[in-house]
């Protein structure tokens, strides 16, 4: 039981590159969601998901873009890597809607050069 | 729009010491309040929560929290400092209508053996 793998680990991107961070859970939780970290600003919320075919903004949705197609996948879409995106990206699922994320992966450290 | 204040970028405590980290908040409503732990190169871990009842939460890892509505605080605690301990912790809060989870950002624990 993984609970929620994210991949890659790390990634260099140049400006204007596109890519897309994967996240899958094993827990058939319904809702799934997108965080980045910052140093000194905590975690702030990207999109999220409620449920297949379900998703929704968070606080900072500015060039990004999710879907969810199923329940175990949950992939982040970086449209065009400004270097404003290097940070830190989690994904974390909860299995009641509203309720706190429960269970977090390990992150995806990425850098735009 | 709801906040989350850790005052203190680092805590540092000696191995067997009682251990406090501050977080106050503000928020409408009823806050929903949480504590997270995160190890090196980890995502966040939950630790406890508090939604309503008794003032004093008991969590994971023998860490509690006391919630201060007076004083809209929310600090958690250990009687006993662990060098295991050693991680960066967050508070986090939420209304009670259901609204996304807003961080603190974050206070780096350090016991000294």
């Amino acid at each position: 039981n993984a609970g929620v793998t994210q991949t890659p680990k790390f990634q260099v991107l140049k400006t204007g590159q596109s890519m897309t961070l994967q996240c899958a859970q094993d827990m058939n939780h319904e809702y799934m969601s997108w965080y980045r970290q910052d140093p000194g600003m905590g975690l702030r919320l990207i999109h999220y998901s409620v449920g297949a075919g379900i998703t929704d903004q968070g606080e900072v949705p500015n060039g990004y873009n999710v879907s969810r197609s199923t329940t175990e996948d949950f992939p982040l879409r970086l449209l065009s890597a400004a270097p404003s995106q290097t940070s830190v990206y989690f994904c974390a699922i909860s299995d009641t809607k509203g309720d706190q994320p429960q269970h977090f992966g390990d992150g995806t450290r990425l850098s735009i050069l | 729009a709801q906040s989350v204040a850790q005052p203190e970028d680092q805590v540092n405590v000696a191995e067997g010491n009682p251990l406090t980290v501050k977080c106050t908040y503000s928020v409408s409503g009823n806050p929903y309040l949480f504590w997270y732990v995160q190890y090196p190169n980890r995502g966040l871990q939950f630790l406890l929560k508090y939604i309503t009842g008794d003032n004093l939460v008991k969590g994971s890892y023998g860490f509690e929290a006391e919630f201060n509505k007076s004083q809209t605080s929310f600090h958690l605690k250990k009687p006993s400092a662990l060098v295991s301990d050693s991680a960066l912790y967050f508070c986090a809060v939420r209304d009670d209508a259901g609204n996304m989870l807003t961080f603190g950002g974050g206070t780096r624990l350090m016991v000294k053996p």
